[in-house]
């Protein structure tokens, strides 16, 4: 399973747009990427998940280069709700479990 | 959307009790359900993997034999932290994926906080 290097914290503003850039080197060929918000107290929230180039929902978009070795999250407009852990995560164990990393502490502030 | 409900959402209980936590699967059934361990300020942490109709699978270091791991049917999977310490106070989270669904995305449950004094 890939390893992931991942921003610890950042800071934001209330209305500015916020790219978290995931690394994982070594993800393996099938493996897709996922991303997941979690507030404090609170299970884990599914963002978005992409295999390559763009995808984008309601909530985010997903940006993936060709060479699959980085992932960059981007959530457009955020607010003060958007404080949360997000996690990015190459794939799964062998159980279909999911490896969460130490993930990037997001702060928006007003 | 699929929803994982966990019970109880918090619960206190007193050194050498057992406590018992259930995750369902509400509208959807889930072959396969994981348990995972979150202490403050960390990451989750995969303690077992519990399987409908067979014994669960742990991680290293978990034991299960002070972890027991129940998946009777495909909507219901039960944790019980048996003799619990204080050490074992954190909070505990399930998932589900679902088994109709070719996605690899998981449902995760609202998590239970365990308090033992």
């Amino acid at each position: 399973l890939a390893k992931t290097t991942q921003p610890i914290s950042m800071d934001s503003y209330e209305g500015q747009e916020v790219n978290i850039t995931c690394s994982h080197n070594n993800i393996a060929t099938n493996d897709y990427i996922t991303w997941y918000q979690q507030f404090p107290s609170q299970g884990p929230r599914f963002i978005i998940q992409g295999y390559k180039t763009k995808v984008t929902n309601e909530v985010a978009s997903l940006f993936i280069p060709a060479d699959r070795k980085s992932s960059t999250l981007s959530l457009p407009r955020v607010s003060l709700s958007d404080t949360a852990v997000y996690y990015c995560l190459p794939g799964t164990g062998s159980q279909g479990n999911l490896i969460f990393g130490k993930g990037t502490k997001l702060s928006v502030k007003p | 959307g699929a929803v994982v409900s966990q019970h109880p959402s918090w619960v206190i209980c007193k050194s050498g009790t057992s406590v018992k936590i259930e995750c369902r699967s509400l509208d959807f059934q889930a072959t396969t359900m994981f348990w995972y361990r979150q202490f403050p300020k960390q990451s989750l942490m995969l303690m077992a993997t519990s399987n409908e109709g067979s014994k669960a699978t742990y991680e290293q270091g978990v034991e299960k034999d002070k972890f027991l791991i129940n998946h009777a049917s495909l909507t219901l999977s039960t944790l019980t932290v048996t003799s619990a310490h204080p050490e074992d106070s954190s909070f505990y989270i399930c998932s589900a994926r679902d088994q109709g669904q070719a996605s690899y995305e998981q449902y995760f449950g609202p998590g239970t906080r365990l308090t033992v004094t």
